[in-house]
C-alpha cells in the first residue's frame, strides 16, 4: 500500500462543476502540500497544510489530521484549471507523492 | 521572487558527456531532491539531501551522481549522459514545512 493515496486518478468536469480531489496517507507528516502542474508547465505548491482549511479564490484545501485526510475543492471549475494535481506529504526529510490527478474541464 | 533555480531550460548534449544541473535555493532549506519526470511514471526521485555534504540515494540513483558543498546549491552529475537519460530534471527544496520546485531542466542526449 503507497503512503499517500490519491483519488480519483482522472477526472473530467463541465465548466462550473464542484471538483473534489482526495489525498490520504497513512503516516506522521509535518505538513500536505497540493501541488498543480499544467501541462508542459513548472509544478507549484498551491497550499501548505498541518491543520484546519485554507481557501484561495476559488480553490480550498482541508486537512483532518485525525483521520489522515485532504481534499482539495475547486469551485466553478474553468478550462484553466486543467491541469495535474498532486498531494504531497513532507514527513521528516522525506517527501512523499501521490500519484496525481489528471483534471480536464470541458467548456 | 523566485526561490528554487535551476541553471537550464533546455540543454542538448551527445551520448558520453558529462553534464552538470544546478540548483539553488535561497530559502536556507535544509532539504533538496533531485526527480526526473517523464510521460506515464510520475516524479522519480534520483538523490536526496538533507545537509551539506549529506546525500541519500533515491529510487532511481544509477548513472548519476550529486553533490552538495553549500547549503543552497545542489548539483546533479551525469558522469556520462545516455540517451535514457533523456527526460525532464526538477529540484525541489523543503525546510519549515515549506516544499519549492525549480522550474525544470528539460535534457536531450543524442
Amino acid at each position: 500500500k503507497n503512503e499517500v493515496e490519491q483519488s480519483p486518478q482522472n477526472l473530467t468536469a463541465q465548466e462550473g462543476e464542484f471538483i473534489t480531489i482526495n489525498c490520504s496517507y497513512s503516516v506522521g507528516i509535518s505538513a500536505l502540500h497540493w501541488l498543480q502542474q499544467h501541462p508542459g508547465g513548472g509544478i507549484v505548491s498551491l497550499f501548505m497544510l498541518s491543520s484546519g482549511k485554507k481557501k484561495h479564490g476559488r480553490l480550498i484545501a482541508t486537512i483532518n489530521i485525525q483521520e489522515k485526510h485532504s481534499s482539495l475543492h475547486i469551485t466553478a471549475s474553468h478550462p484553466r484549471d486543467s491541469a495535474v494535481y498532486i498531494c504531497a506529504v513532507i514527513r521528516g526529510n522525506k517527501l512523499v507523492f501521490g500519484a496525481g490527478t489528471i483534471l480536464r474541464v470541458k467548456s | 521572487d523566485v526561490k528554487v533555480t535551476q541553471s537550464s531550460r533546455y540543454l542538448v548534449k551527445r551520448t558520453g558527456e558529462k553534464v552538470f544541473l544546478e540548483c539553488v535555493q535561497d530559502m536556507d532549506h535544509e532539504n533538496m531532491f533531485w526527480y526526473r519526470q517523464d510521460p506515464g511514471l510520475g516524479l522519480r526521485l534520483i538523490y536526496f539531501s538533507y545537509d551539506v555534504k549529506m546525500k541519500e540515494k533515491g529510487d532511481i540513483p544509477e548513472g548519476y551522481s550529486v553533490s552538495r558543498e553549500k547549503k543552497e546549491r545542489f548539483s546533479l552529475i551525469l558522469e556520462s549522459a545516455s540517451t535514457n537519460q533523456t527526460s525532464m530534471y526538477l529540484c525541489a527544496s523543503t525546510g519549515s514545512g515549506e516544499l519549492f520546485f525549480g522550474e525544470g531542466s528539460r535534457l536531450t542526449v543524442l
